[in-house]
C-alpha cells in the first residue's frame, strides 16, 4: 500500500505570495491533518479533515486555509506569506478521526524569502 | 484546552545508557501514542496505549501508561545510534484532536 505523499517537497516563495500544497493520503484514509513544524519546535497543528469538512482548527490566522476533496485528498494554502511561515509542512492521514494512529508524509519544505 | 507536558526536552546520553523521556496530564487520559521523529525526516507512529496501567514492550523500548491515566513514559533500555531522534506523544481531546508534547530530543554522545 502506498504511503502518504506530498508535492511538492521543496518549495521557495517571495514574502507576499501565496501558496498551495498537496496531499495525498493512503488509501481507504479518510483524516487529514496538517502540522508545521519550524527548526526545534515541535509539531504545531493546522486543521485536520474528514469527509470534506473541516473538523478542528489549530491556532493560526486566516491566511492558513484548507479543503479535502472527495477521495479524500487535500490542500492547503497559504496567501500573503511571511517569512516566519518558512517550515516544514507535514501531512497525516488516519483511517479515521479519533485515536487511530497518524501516518506522516515527508513533507513539503517551504521557504520564504 | 488539553495539555500534555513533555520532559526532558532534551537528553545526552553514551550510547549503551537507557533515555526515558515522559508525558504528563493534569487530567485523565482517553489514551497516548508515541511517535519517532528522525533528523531530517517525519514522525513515526510507535505504539498507542488505552488501559489504566498498561505496560508494552518492543525490542529494547518499554512504553508505560499511568495507573490514573495521567501520564506515560517512553523507556530505552541500552540505547543505540538508530535510536537517535526526537520522541513525541500525543493524545486526542474530546474533539478527536491530537494534542501533541513538545517532544524530546534523544542525543547520543560521541
Amino acid at each position: 500500500k502506498a504511503g502518504v505523499t506530498q508535492t511538492p517537497r521543496y518549495l521557495i516563495k517571495t514574502r507576499g505570495q501565496q501558496v498551495t500544497l498537496s496531499c495525498s493520503p493512503i488509501s481507504g484514509h479518510r483524516s487529514v491533518s496538517w502540522y508545521q513544524q519550524t527548526p526545534g519546535q515541535g509539531l504545531q497543528f493546522l486543521f485536520e479533515y474528514f469527509s470534506e469538512t473541516q473538523r478542528n482548527k489549530g491556532n493560526f490566522p486566516g491566511r492558513f486555509s484548507g479543503r479535502q476533496f472527495s477521495n479524500s485528498r487535500s490542500e492547503m494554502n497559504v496567501s500573503t506569506l511571511e517569512l516566519g511561515d518558512s517550515a516544514l509542512y507535514l501531512c497525516a492521514s488516519s483511517l479515521e478521526q479519533g485515536m487511530y494512529e497518524q501516518y506522516f508524509g515527508p513533507g513539503t519544505r517551504l521557504t520564504v524569502t | 484546552g488539553q495539555q500534555v507536558m513533555q520532559i526532558p526536552q532534551y537528553q545526552h546520553v553514551q550510547e549503551g545508557e537507557d533515555f526515558t523521556t515522559y508525558c504528563n496530564s493534569s487530567t485523565t487520559l482517553s489514551n497516548i501514542q508515541w511517535y519517532k521523529q528522525r533528523p531530517g525526516g517525519h514522525p513515526v507512529f510507535l505504539i498507542q496505549l488505552v488501559k489504566s496501567g498498561e505496560v508494552k514492550k518492543q525490542k529494547r523500548l518499554t512504553f508505560q501508561f499511568g495507573e490514573a491515566k495521567k501520564n506515560s513514559s517512553l523507556h530505552i533500555t541500552a540505547t543505540q545510534t538508530t535510536d537517535v531522534g526526537t520522541y513525541f506523544c500525543a493524545t486526542a481531546d474530546s474533539n478527536y484532536q491530537l494534542i501533541w508534547g513538545a517532544g524530546t530530543k534523544l542525543i547520543i554522545k560521541p
